[in-house]
């Protein structure tokens, strides 16, 4: 099993650029997450999904969007790009309440 | 919002316990109190977690105060691979809260 992957690993992006980060999980969990993490902190749930064709607002909603079309996938969308979304992207799913697996994450950096 | 607050850093000596305290005192009723630490450069590992009684698991234990406004992760006996940050969480519904976390760092 190769359990949560995150697609890419890094990327650079201009400010306006749009983009969208991959999540793949091959645990059959119901649900996933994306968080943010920035410099010295901790991290912050951005969306989440409790089920295919479902997602949800977290702490951080605004400036992204989120697809879950398919249960093992979980994409997040960056539609305008800006300096303050530059930080480190981890995707998280679950079989429900407890344990989280996490991705390895992506170094996401506007300029 | 409920909220954490843990210490920025402590020390410890290899193959020592380590107490990692954390305050929540604004804790519902319904949240679920976890533990997760990261390594640098990787994404967050689970650790453990509990609602109201004390949890032991494989790598860790689970101290609850009886009115929850505090717990504390117990690590049996501290590793050089123990060293990592490690955060404090509360749960409710699909929320999941971290704060900063402390880092520990384990002494030869």
């Amino acid at each position: 099993n190769a359990g949560v992957t995150q697609t890419p690993k890094f990327r650079v992006l201009k400010t306006g650029q749009s983009m969208t980060l991959l999540c793949a999980q091959d645990m059959n969990h119901e649900y996933m997450y994306w968080y943010r993490q920035d410099p010295g902190m901790g991290l912050r749930l951005i969306h989440y999904s409790v089920g295919e064709g479902t997602t949800a607002k977290g702490e951080v909603p605004d400036g992204y969007n989120v697809s879950r079309l398919k249960k093992q996938n979980f994409l997040l969308g960056l539609e305008s790009a800006a300096p303050s979304q530059t930080s480190v992207y981890f995707c998280a799913s679950s079989p429900g309440r407890g344990e989280q697996f996490f991705g390895p994450g992506t170094r996401l950096t506007v300029l | 919002d409920a909220k954490t607050t843990q210490p920025n850093s402590m020390e410890s000596n290899e193959e020592e316990p380590v107490h990692l305290p954390c305050n929540h005192s604004t804790i519902s009723g319904t949240d679920y109190i976890h533990w997760y630490r990261q390594l640098p450069s990787q994404g967050p590992e689970y650790v453990i977690h509990g609602l109201t009684s004390n949890v032991n698991n494989r790598m860790a234990s689970l101290a609850i105060a009886e009115d929850r406004k505090s717990s504390t992760l117990i690590l049996h006996r501290a590793t050089l691979r123990d060293a990592a940050v490690y955060y404090c969480i509360l749960q409710w519904g699909q929320n999941f809260v971290f704060g900063p976390g402390t880092r520990l760092s384990v002494l030869p």
